[in-house]
Parts: structure tokens; sequence; C-alpha cells
């Protein structure tokens, strides 16, 4: 989905699908991109990460690719889960920000049974 | 064990009262940091201390004001708090400033002023 106004970009999927959630950055001096898990009442938890002299990373049920040149990250999640339904934030940091991360707008993911 | 508490969860308070928030970490981290979490869902850093020492302001009113007694520890005292000062108040800690990497977060103390 699109965001709107000032509302989160929202996802909805069916449980079993494949999800994936987009982010776009600014900073091209980023050198360290990472993938947060937000659910409702508690703290990013995160998922995984990936430095810039890499496109692509995986995880379990979780694949992040980054395209430096169009400065794009993006989230894949294989066969989701409604364990999965949650905010999905992106972060950067690199350059002359070594240890702060900023956040991008974040995106509710849904996943219906 | 929770690796980055906080305390409290939830605080409620009245427009110019001073309140503190408290964080603990127990993963022998250098590095802690506040964030800040408006209605939104916007994160967005305030402050970051390694080893007790201030690294980052982020432009961040004087009422607000961190205190490090030890790496372990970074607490947030707010001074004559008012309506805008609500949001979700994140803790977080990593290991150390020289490399980038992930943020370890608390699971936030949710501030409210009426």
């Amino acid at each position: 989905g699109e965001s709107v106004g000032l509302h989160l970009p929202t996802l909805s999927v069916q449980e079993g699908d494949n999800s994936i959630i987009n982010c776009a950055y600014s900073n091209s001096a980023s050198d360290y991109f990472i993938w947060y898990k937000q659910e409702s009442g508690k703290g990013p938890q995160f998922i995984i990460d990936i430095r810039s002299n890499m496109d692509k990373r995986q995880g379990q049920r979780v694949t992040v690719l980054l395209n430096k040149t169009v400065k794009h990250l993006s989230l894949q999640i294989a066969a989701t889960q409604p364990g999965d339904s949650a905010v999905y934030f992106c972060a950067e940091s690199g350059g002359t920000s070594y240890g702060k991360l900023t956040f991008g707008q974040g995106t509710i993911l849904t996943v219906h049974p | 064990d929770t690796a980055v508490s906080q305390t409290p969860k939830y605080l409620v308070t009245q427009m110019g009262n001073d309140k503190s928030i408290k964080c603990e970490q127990n993963l022998g981290h250098d590095t802690m940091y506040w964030y800040k979490q408006d209605s939104k869902k916007f994160l967005k850093i305030m402050f970051s201390y390694n080893n007790k020492e201030l690294i980052i302001n982020e432009t961040v009113p004087n009422r607000f004001s961190p205190k490090s007694p030890d790496k372990a520890h970074l607490n947030l005292h707010i001074n004559s708090l008012e309506l805008g000062d609500s949001a979700v108040y994140f803790c977080a800690s990593s290991p150390s400033l020289v490399t980038n990497e992930k943020l370890f977060f608390g699971s936030g103390t949710q501030l409210s002023v009426l």
C-alpha cells in the first residue's frame, strides 16, 4: 500500500504469502542498514542487517536487499504468518553518524489468517 | 533476564511536573541511547552516551537532561513537562560507537502529559 497524508504505509497479506516491505534512504554516506519489527506495546526488535559492501543477505524466512544506486532497501518475508503482523522500520547509519541510527517512517504489516 | 530494562512502563502526569525515566542494560555495552517515538510512530534519537560521556544531543530542549552514573545506566530527567512531551520513550544500547552495529531496545515508557 501507499502512504496517504500522514498515515503510515500499510501492507495486508494472506497467511502463507510472501511480503515485501520497501524503504528509501537519502544519505549516500550510509553504510549500515537494519530492519526492525515493532509489535504493539513493545520496543523495536532486530530482524536483519546489511552493510554496504553487500547487496543481499538472508536470514530465517527474511531477506534484505540493498540497492545503493537508487538508495533503496527492501525486506522480504517468506511464508508470512499472523505473528509477523507488526510495524516494520528500516534504519541507516554511517558517514559521520556512527552510533546513530536514523529511522524510516515505518510500514504496518497485517497478516490475515 | 531482560537485556535493556526501563522503568516505569507508563507515566501519567500533569503539565509543569518533573519526572524521570530510568534505564539499565546488562549486556556490557559501552553505548546507550534515548529515542522518542511520536504518535505517528516516528522514531528519533534524542541522546547517546558512550561510557558515561555525552556523544549526541539532537537539539533536545534543555528541559531534558540525561544522566549516566555508569555505562550500564542512562536515566532521563524531564523538567516542566509540556503536552508535546507526550510520547513513547525508548532506551537502547549497542556494543560501541566505533563500528555501526544493531541497537538493543527496551520496551518503552509511555509518557502522557495532561
